[in-house]
């Protein structure tokens, strides 16, 4: 059974800083994997996907990387602001579950706060 | 907000209610979803329905009962929960049979229910 596990639950730092968030997952035949983020009380925003053959993918100040043989995804957010501020969930796509939908299988999440 | 709307946003009900939570999107998907976030868990898929026909349903209570009756629209019917059912419940549509290694979910905002 696919587990997927986000470090650290809980991120505070400064404006500006660049940060790290790690998301790992148990098996690696996924078919790609999403990097969600989500307001508090709100729906998810879709920031990146990264398919299985991909290494990375880059959006503004947003690059999420994933190394599928090891089981590991990366986002790197550059420059913080307190806009980024939010819940961020990575989520991976399962090749042997596919009956014509997805099924993604969540991590529960680092909580980052930006601060002033 | 998405192309995928959720009504109501909030509901109250009690025990031995019945209510209904809406789920609609406007993008020409076929496939769609029902998640329960609940506080300190990651999210969990309930139901899949993919042209119009379920095709995972992740032992779920038969309080829930989820209606699709075209593509565009979900359904999730309630009744005779209990507390320990209040949370977030995301709808999301996606793109059945669209190449799965590029293919998104699209999340709607989410109904906040509170079961008393």
């Amino acid at each position: 059974k696919q587990e997927v596990t986000q470090i650290p639950a809980a991120l505070s730092v400064p404006e500006g800083e660049n940060l790290v968030l790690n998301c790992s997952f148990t098996d690696s035949a996924i078919y790609n994997l999403q990097w969600f983020r989500q307001d508090p009380g709100k729906g998810l925003t879709s920031l990146l996907l990264i398919q299985s053959s991909q290494r990375e993918q880059t959006s503004g100040r947003l690059n999420a990387s994933l190394d599928k043989s090891s089981g590991r995804s990366t986002l790197y957010i550059a420059a913080s602001q307190p806009g980024d501020s939010a819940t961020y969930l990575c989520a991976v796509t399962h090749r042997s579950e596919i009956q014509g939908a997805q099924k993604l299988v969540f991590g529960q999440g680092t909580r980052l706060t930006i601060n002033p | 907000e998405t192309g995928v709307t959720q009504t109501p946003r909030h509901l109250v009900m009690g025990m031995t209610n019945k209510k209904s939570l809406k789920c609609e999107q406007h993008l020409g998907h076929n496939a769609m979803y029902w998640y329960k976030q609940s506080a300190k868990k990651p999210l969990e898929l309930m139901f899949v329905y993919n042209f119009k026909e379920q095709t995972e349903n992740n032992s779920v209570p038969s309080r829930f009962s989820p209606e699709c009756p075209n593509s565009s629209h979900l359904f999730l019917h309630l009744h005779t929960l209990q507390p320990e059912d209040s949370a977030l419940y995301l709808c999301a549509s996606s793109q059945a049979f669209a190449p799965i290694i590029r293919n998104e979910q699209f999340f709607g905002p989410g109904t906040r229910l509170t079961v008393l």
